[in-house]
């Protein structure tokens, strides 16, 4: 099974806002709105800040934020911090045998 | 606190075997799905396995059904993946990982085990 597709970086100054994209298939599960995203720094454990396409879990910052349009999520981040870069990956429950895909994750530097 | 520990990895030859320990703390572990998830040096996250919260289902990514196999003690409070006949690819960190109550995601992490599998 293939992964998502993300673009490998993204940058952005602070204060600005940023747009990370997710692209799948019909066959990723998308049509089940399970899509959630991960912030990872290396090193560290993996923190889920979205959940079902556009749910924000409790203690998250409100500066993160999720969407989907057919087979296309995106999440985005208003105005960017230092502490935001990070590795950000993508996820959706495809519900066959391998049940969940990531993306292929994508780089985000604070300039 | 909620928290997940893994345990277990190391140096291991291809072919050989390894049982990885996730000691859970902090909530009800027997009433949650929990998962794992891989990352190879320098990729990105693979999804492994999953194991429902009485343990009576388990499933596993193609790329490891037929060696790997997930379990767990929920009188322990621990996860378990056994890893069989293991390969070079299967080098990675190993997270456990616990899924949400409602919906399909994972809202609580470990730090990672590393396993490296090499001659």
């Amino acid at each position: 099974q293939s992964a998502l597709t993300q673009p490998a970086s993204v940058s952005g100054s602070p204060g600005q806002s940023i747009t990370i994209s997710c692209t799948g298939t019909s066959s990723d599960g998308f049509g089940y709105d399970l899509v959630s995203w991960y912030q990872h720094h290396p090193g560290k454990a993996p923190k889920l800040v979205i959940s079902d396409v556009s749910n924000r879990p409790s203690g998250v910052s409100n500066r993160f934020s999720g969407s989907k349009s057919g087979n296309t999520a995106s999440l985005t981040i208003s105005g960017l911090q230092p502490e935001d870069e990070a590795d950000y990956y993508c996820s959706s429950f495809r519900g066959s045998s391998t049940l969940y895909v990531f993306g292929t994750g994508t780089k985000v530097t604070v300039l | 606190e909620v928290q997940l520990v893994e345990s277990g990895g190391g140096l291991v030859q291809p072919g050989g075997s390894l049982r990885l320990s996730c000691a859970a703390s902090g909530f009800t572990f027997s009433s949650r799905a929990m998962s794992w998830v891989r990352q190879a040096p320098g990729k990105g996250l693979e999804w492994v396995s999953l194991i429902s919260s009485s343990g009576d289902s388990a499933h596993h990514a193609d790329s490891v059904t037929g060696r790997f196999t997930i379990s767990r003690d929920n009188s322990k409070s621990a996860l378990f993946l056994q890893l069989n006949s293991l390969r070079v690819e299967d080098t990675a960190v190993y997270y456990c990982a616990r899924e949400v109550v409602v919906g399909r995601a994972f809202d609580i992490w470990g730090q990672g085990t590393m396993v490296t599998v090499s001659s």
